[in-house]
């Protein structure tokens, strides 16, 4: 069963505008989050990541948020550029950090 | 500094024989990770390695799969014989040895058996 899930598969923006990708988790022991982007044929590169300590951590257009309570996060582009189009995918590991759990990923297009 | 590279990028072969995936991590990193994902689907764990320990390989799906790190550097992964399932794209990952710390992927080898 899907520990990590998010449930929307795509999502479409307008150059400028903010993009909200959302993942939800089903796992209370996981701590650590992160966010990974990735281009067709390349591997996932980092992106973002949050520890449960923090319920947000920004690094310049990329903020993830953090809602324990909800088993969710969210990752919000600002101002999104046509660069920006890509899957991303959501990943999760428990206290103990030995494997990570990923999400199935939405594809963010945005458009110029 | 080099990143992760795997070997091959493309694999086709018949069901039933065998293929061996390589990977070469960063340098230094003793962490290293087998991930797959199956078209559309998650990026699924498969196994887990620190230095040439497994560390963790509640991922693999069957006796099919085996993987090793020898001497802690490079990381092979066989399927024998290859089912229609194997299908996907293949991604190694390594990272430091510490907690919270970010996993760097290669570009992935993806397997189409036919």
């Amino acid at each position: 069963d899907q520990q990590v899930k998010q449930n929307s598969p795509s999502l479409s923006v307008q150059e400028g505008r903010i993009s909200i990708l959302n993942c939800d988790y089903t796992n209370s022991m996981f701590d650590y989050f992160l966010w990974y982007k990735k281009y067709p044929a390349e591997g996932p590169t980092f992106l973002i990541s949050i520890s449960s300590i923090k319920d947000k951590n920004e690094d310049g257009r990329f903020t993830v948020f953090l809602n324990k309570s909800a088993k969710h996060l969210s990752l919000h582009i600002v101002p999104s550029q046509p660069g920006d189009s890509a899957v991303y995918f959501c990943a999760a590991s428990e206290n103990t950090g030995n494997q990570f759990y990923f999400g199935t990923g939405t594809s963010l297009t945005v458009i110029p | 500094e080099a990143g992760v590279t795997q070997f091959p990028s493309h694999s086709v072969i018949e069901k039933g024989q065998t293929v061996t995936l390589r990977c070469d991590p960063i340098s230094g990193h003793d962490n290293l990770y087998w991930y797959r994902r199956v078209m559309g689907k998650e990026i699924k764990f498969l196994l887990h390695f620190v230095k040439e320990s497994k560390q963790d390989e509640s991922g693999m799906p069957n006796n099919r799969f085996l993987a090793e790190r020898t001497g802690g550097t490079y990381s092979t992964l066989k399927v024998q014989p290859a089912e229609l399932e194997d299908s996907g794209v293949y991604f190694c990952a390594s990272s430091q040895l510490q907690r919270y710390g970010e996993l760097f992927f290669g570009e992935g080898s993806r397997l189409t058996v036919l």
